[in-house]
């Protein structure tokens, strides 16, 4: 079965401090691989997603970037933390077979001081 | 470009019925998702739909009018660890996303 791992599960920053999230991906091979932010009483808000090892597409424009080092290996950074950076961010697994499904990893949330 | 519209919250009682409505606007429709997000947690996958109808699972039903786009949750024999914000998604022909609705949050009291 596939699972996702996402670390840390909480996280408190200082203003322009670095930041990496770390999201990996078991049972599967080639994962559509996605990073969502969710800011309090908002919705879902894509950031990135890659379909392959090297492949980053960047849905909004901000202050974070993201890798695909490996294939089941999905990183989201900044090198430098801005207070609005602050939110529940969640990587997911979109299973593209009839339709689309998310598989969600548990979320890290950021509080950026 | 899409739009996608939920109530912000809800309220209900223990053993009662809810309808949670969400209305979309797409540009191309592959299908609509609910997900159950519990406070501070991942969303779980609740059900999908890509036909017109119905689609029954225990006490969670989703239906669908794809001509009038428009979704419902419901929700049946309410126990309080529904107490959850749900999540209407939709995914789109060729766009490698879902696209979420700001949720409805769901309060259900004893």
């Amino acid at each position: 079965s596939q699972t996702i791992h996402q670390w840390p599960a909480t996280l408190v920053q200082p203003v322009g401090s670095p930041l990496s999230l770390e999201c990996t991906v078991e049972g599967t091979s080639n994962p559509n691989l996605y990073w969502y932010r969710q800011a309090a009483g908002r919705g879902l808000q894509l950031l990135f997603y890659s379909v392959g090892i090297g492949q980053i597409s960047s849905e909004v424009p901000q202050n974070l970037s993201a890798s695909r080092p490996q294939d089941r290996q999905f990183i989201l950074s900044s090198k430098k933390l801005l207070l609005s950076d602050s939110g529940f961010y969640l990587c997911a697994w979109i299973h593209t077979g009839l339709g689309f499904e998310a598989f969600f990893g548990q979320g890290t949330r950021l509080t950026v001081v | 470009g899409q739009n996608i519209d939920q109530p912000t919250e809800m309220t209900a009682t223990e053993g009662a019925i809810v309808q949670i409505n969400c209305t979309y606007q797409t540009s191309g429709f592959n299908g609509l998702f609910w997900y159950q997000q519990h406070a501070g947690e991942a969303p779980t996958f609740l059900s999908y739909n890509v036909l017109d109808g119905l689609e029954e699972k225990g006490r969670f039903s989703s239906f669908l009018s794809r001509s009038k786009g428009y979704s419902y949750l419901l929700l049946k024999e309410l126990q309080m660890k529904d107490s959850a914000s749900y999540l209407c998604a939709v995914s789109r022909p060729g766009a490698n996303n879902l696209f979420f609705g700001t949720g409805t949050r769901l309060t259900v009291i004893p």
